[in-house]
């Protein structure tokens, strides 16, 4: 099974600031990563996919990117609405087994 | 636009079976270019991949809880569902039904990401 370490566990930074998020596979998986972003209460949301494809409807500021067994996220300049949870996925190609990294959490210090 | 609405018992008693349904609006859940998903989020941790179906009926689940899931879809009520039997508190959990596109039309078990998701549904196992 394919592991996904995300660091930090926590990131406390200010509005205006630029985040990086990094997510970590045990083994190689190409750009097949997703990230996702939670608010509490309520479901995740899908951000970026193939590493570094923004899924529709999500800000320029978010960018992805990594192949292989790093990668990262990067929010440019966060916004008050940013300030939540991040998770990772991937998905092993055979039999199909989805896993996700244990999140960032994204606060505002 | 697509939505996902997940229905079902809030509370279950330990060793019994917990029945959860999807129901899709706006979309057929009979589609060659989507699959469906469950996931699952105990309170304060993270997310767990349940099992995905497929239009032709075909499912993959997590080697973890194979055992105890059962995923069935019903294409004359566009819904799907997810049975879980001998639940014990591990199972305490807000569950999330979910599609994904698959690379493909008809490219079974091809999909990778899950872009769209049930607002979920806590359900508590305690007796």
């Amino acid at each position: 099974e394919i592991v996904l370490t995300q660091s930090p566990a926590t990131l406390s930074l200010s509005p205006g600031e630029r985040a990086t998020l990094s997510c970590r596979a045990s083994q190689s998986i190409s750009n097949y990563l997703a990230w996702y972003q939670q608010k509490p209460g309520q479901a995740p949301r899908l951000l970026i996919y193939d590493a570094s494809k923004r899924a529709t409807g999500i800000p320029a500021r978010f960018s992805g990117s990594g192949s292989g067994t790093d990668f990262t996220l990067t929010i440019s300049s966060l916004e008050p609405e940013d300030f939540a949870v991040y998770y990772c996925q991937q998905r092993s190609y055979w039999p199909p087994m989805y896993t996700f990294g244990q999140g960032t959490k994204l606060e505002i210090k | 636009q697509l939505q996902l609405q997940e229905s079902g018992p809030g509370l279950v008693k330990p060793s019994e079976t917990m029945t959860l349904t999807c129901t899709v609006s706006d979309g057929s859940i009979s589609s060659n270019s989507y699959y469906w998903g469950w996931i699952r989020q105990p309170p304060g941790k993270g997310l767990e991949w349940i099992g995905n179906i497929y239009y032709t009926g075909s499912i993959y689940f997590n080697p973890s809880l194979k055992s105890r899931v059962t995923i069935s879809v019903d294409t004359s009520q566009n819904h799907f569902s997810l049975k879980l039997n001998s639940v014990t508190a591990a199972d305490t959990a807000v569950y999330y039904c979910v599609r994904g596109n698959l690379l493909a039309p008809g490219a079974i078990a091809s999909g990778i990401y899950f872009e769209d998701w049930g607002q979920g549904t806590l359900v508590a196992v305690s007796s």
